[in-house]
């Protein structure tokens, strides 16, 4: 079974343009998640999609936008990116939502905004 | 002061030691604790899961928390150097949606032949 990928795995950019990070989920899986990891703030939830619908974000600017299409696959967007916005952006998955249901996390996309 | 704390280590053992990693935190709501290990260039896997207060065995794995202490740990015994990786805490007060889990910033162990 193949597990979670994300493309591009690394990205650079500069300040003011914007970025889409895609997440293909394991087959079957409906609910997939975006976090955000930094060394100097961790692992940090931006969103939670399941059947398309967003089910829960974190505390990120607006600048951060997600969607999941029928096929559960989901991007996520970043406008006007700030040199701040340099992080790995983790992509996981899982079969429904809730902690009870075992996460799936893709190897990232590496984002550097110059 | 942070929700969750966690040593960022890095922590160096000789391989067969026994590691200790520990996390604190200071919701005392939260009721369901994980362990993820993160080796280089990788996401994050799932270790041990444990729902509220108790100990869990998985292997050479051992979880345990301690509510009244507001204190989870996560030991291995016998460690072997592809042990080398950062292992992170998690937990959460609310089991609805996994965006309620508040991750620690993770332990950097690296096991030595």
């Amino acid at each position: 079974k193949a597990g979670v990928t994300q493309t591009p795995r690394y990205l650079i950019k500069t300040r003011g343009q914007q970025v889409t990070l895609s997440c293909s989920p394991i087959s079957g899986h409906r609910s997939v998640s975006w976090y955000q990891q930094t060394p100097g703030q961790g692992l940090q939830f931006l969103f939670e999609y399941f059947s398309e619908t967003q089910r829960n974000k974190g505390n990120f600017p607006g600048r951060f936008s997600g969607r999941q299409f029928s096929n559960s696959r989901s991007e996520m967007n970043v406008s006007t990116l700030e040199l701040g916005d340099s992080a790995l952006y983790l992509c996981a998955s899982s079969f429904l939502t809730g902690i009870g249901n075992e996460q799936f996390f893709g190897p990232g996309t590496r984002l550097t905004v110059l | 002061q942070k929700e969750v704390e966690q040593d960022p280590g890095p922590l160096s053992v000789p391989e067969g030691a026994i590691v200790s990693l520990n996390c604190t935190y200071s919701n005392s709501a939260f009721q369901y604790f994980m362990w993820y290990r993160q080796y280089s260039r990788k996401g994050p896997e799932l270790l041990m899961y444990t729902y509220s207060s108790g100990n869990k065995e998985d292997g050479r794995f051992t979880a345990q928390v301690d509510k009244s202490s507001k204190y989870i740990s996560l030991f291995i015994r016998d460690s072997q150097p592809s042990d080398s990786a950062t292992y992170l805490c998690a937990m959460s007060d609310y089991g609805g949606s996994q965006g309620n889990l508040i991750f620690g910033k993770g332990t950097k162990l690296s096991v030595k032949p």
